[in-house]
């Protein structure tokens, strides 16, 4: 079975300031699909950004980017030019593109906290 | 705008009652999926229906029940509810073939 872990439970950022938070999964499969979802306090799941397996290059969305290493099996996130309203509880999740289900695998998150 | 809701969005109740968390969604997907949001375990899979002859069990689904009574509503059910049952519940859909799933608001319950 596919695992994801998010090894940060807490990380801060100065506002206008960039931060990475961490990823890892864990599987055996060649295709798939990695996403980062955003959780604010309304405890409403967002979609941040995804990326395809099979995309060498790293996928962005404004300030948001990623940094994919298949062969590393990392996938992690980095937030350009921090806002408040980026605070929030961030997850990590794995799909597989084979496996019967369209099931998403969750990492345990991580809390970003964004300081003024 | 189409959409995925759930109701209640909080309920606390008592350990042995029966409990039910409904979802509907206008998005015209036909796969639903039951999740649970607990502190340092991120979200797990309960249960997940591809339409309503389709029920497919997930990671954790002993002590739950769903039902899909159409395309549209996938409801889950606690016959007996106990106190590590407590956590935020979440409905999600997905279109065929797609790879993003979207999630409704979530449902707060409390057993004590």
């Amino acid at each position: 079975a596919q695992t994801v872990t998010q090894s940060q439970p807490e990380m801060s950022v100065q506002e206008a300031e960039t931060v990475t938070l961490s990823c890892t999964y864990d599987t055996s499969e060649s295709d798939y699909y990695l996403f980062w979802y955003k959780q604010p306090p309304s405890r409403q799941m967002i979609l941040v950004i995804r990326q395809e397996a099979y995309k060498q290059q790293n996928a962005t969305e404004n300030r948001f980017s990623v940094n994919f290493q298949k062969a590393a099996k990392s996938f992690s996130l980095k937030i350009s030019d921090s806002q408040l309203g980026d605070a929030a509880m961030y997850f990590c999740a794995y799909r597989s593109a084979l496996e019967y289900g369209n099931k998403l695998v969750f990492g345990a998150g991580t809390i970003l906290r964004v300081k003024s | 705008d189409a959409d995925v809701t759930q109701t209640p969005r909080n309920r606390i109740t008592k350990t042995g009652k029966r409990i039910m968390l409904e979802c509907s969604q206008t998005k015209g997907h036909d796969r639903m999926y039951w999740y649970r949001q607990d502190p340092g375990l991120g979200l797990r899979l309960i249960y997940y229906s591809f339409d309503v002859k389709d029920i497919n069990k997930g990671e954790i689904s002993d002590g739950y029940s769903v039902s899909r009574q159409a395309q549209a509503k996938f409801s889950l059910s606690l016959e007996s509810a106990i106190p590590n049952q407590t956590a935020l519940y979440f409905c999600a859909t997905s279109p065929d073939r797609g790879n993003e799933q979207f999630f409704g608001p979530g449902t707060r319950l409390t057993v004590l």
